[in-house]
Order: structure tokens, then sequence, then C-alpha cells
């Protein structure tokens, strides 16, 4: 069955970095269109950033765009977003999510998240 | 960006009732419509998508309808297990948007 495990979360001060990865299992990787998203605690969700299955096609939201950046490495069927200048803003579980059919914009199938903290 | 509008914030209901949820595209986005599940402390779940596509496994009491701009998400004859939170997401186009959720309560 389909899993998606995300790690690398923790505590970060204001303007610090993180890197965040996530595990792919049960579908084939390379084939398929990839999703960060965040949910901070309480709230709804907030689309991330995606990446298409070969890894030359990215968007951003405009929250995180020159700060975050999505990779992925097909080989070891993992999914990152390296996370930089970061704000208190940022606080949230990521999450990864994969897709699924023709429409990159579909969220398909949600890890289950990895909280990031940013605080002094 | 697509703005998404959903309402009602939050609804009570019993078991056995029926609740409708609408969710509405502050422009047109065909049937690039889905529809999420959030229980505490897990990831959302995908029901429907697109607009009235039931996921596979998606108890049959789920239904969705519309195009366009406006959409409902209807739980009938509602179960123990349906409490919890809905969100709607235009699959239209990036960046990609998400109501403000709807919170199923038991009455």
């Amino acid at each position: 069955q389909v899993q998606l495990v995300e790690s690398g979360g923790g505590v970060v001060q204001p303007g610090g970095s993180l890197r965040l990865s996530c595990a792919a299992s049960g579908f084939i990787f390379s084939n398929t269109d990839m999703h960060w998203v965040r949910q901070a605690p309480g709230k709804g969700p907030e689309w991330v950033a995606f990446i298409h299955f070969g890894g030359a096609l990215t968007y951003y939201a405009e929250s995180v765009k020159g700060r975050f950046t999505i990779s992925r490495d097909n080989s070891k069927n993992t999914l990152h977003l390296q996370m930089n200048s970061l704000r208190p803003e940022d606080t949230a579980f990521y999450h990864c999510a994969n897709t699924e059919g023709s429409r990159w914009e579909l969220l398909n199938f949600w890890g289950q998240g990895t909280l990031v903290t940013v605080s002094s | 960006d697509i703005q998404m509008t959903q309402s009602p914030a939050s609804v009570s209901a019993s078991v056995g009732d029926s609740v409708t949820i609408t969710c509405r595209a502050s422009q047109a986005i065909s049937n690039w419509l889905a529809w999420f599940q959030q229980k505490p402390g897990k990831a959302p779940k995908l029901l429907i998508f697109p607009a009235s596509s039931l996921q596979s496994g998606v108890p049959s009491r789920f239904s969705g309808s519309g195009s366009g701009t406006d959409f409902t998400l209807t739980i009938s004859s509602l179960q123990p297990e349906d409490f919890a939170t809905y969100y709607c997401q235009q699959a239209n186009a990036f960046p990609v948007t998400f109501g403000q959720g709807t919170r199923l309560e038991i009455k």
C-alpha cells in the first residue's frame, strides 16, 4: 500500500534552515508528481510546493517562494524540502502528498507529517 | 489565486441525520474540486474527486455535486465515524487552494 513518511522536522530559530525528507513506497515514485503541503496547528491546509515527476518543473506558494526549494531523488524514492530563512509563521506540520491521474493539482494521498516549529 | 469559500464553518448533527456542506470558488474551476475528511491527529483523506466521483472505499452515503463555481458535499445517514473536519480543494490551477474547513460535530 502507499506509504509516505516525512522526517526532518524540529525546532529552529527564526532565520534558520531545515531540510525535510519524505520516503515514498507502494507506488512508482519516479512516475509520480509530488507536493508539500503544511498545516499549522488548528488551521486548514496550505499548499507549499509541487514538483513534476522528472524534477524539472516546480511551483511554489508565494509565501515560500525564494526561501524554500523542493527537490527529489528518484533513485532513492525520496522527496525533499529545503527551507531557509524560516519565520515563525512557517510553524506547521509539513506533509508530502502524491498525485494521481492527469491532474497535477490534486493532492491524493498524504503522509502523516513532520512538525516544524520556528521559535526563539 | 482562486479563493475557496466553504460554509458553514461548523455544523452540529445527530447520528442518522443528513448534512450538506458547500464550497464556492472565486472563479470557474470546471469540476476540478476535491473533498477531504480530516480526523484529529490524522492527515486529510481524499473522499471525492473530481466533484462527484467517490474514491475507492469511500462509503456511498458520501456524495458530491456541482461544477463551475458552486459545489456541495452531502453526507446522508451520518455515522459516528463521520464526525470530523471537511475541506474542499480546487485542483484547477496553481496555486492549489483550500476552503477554510467545516467542522462536523455530534449534537
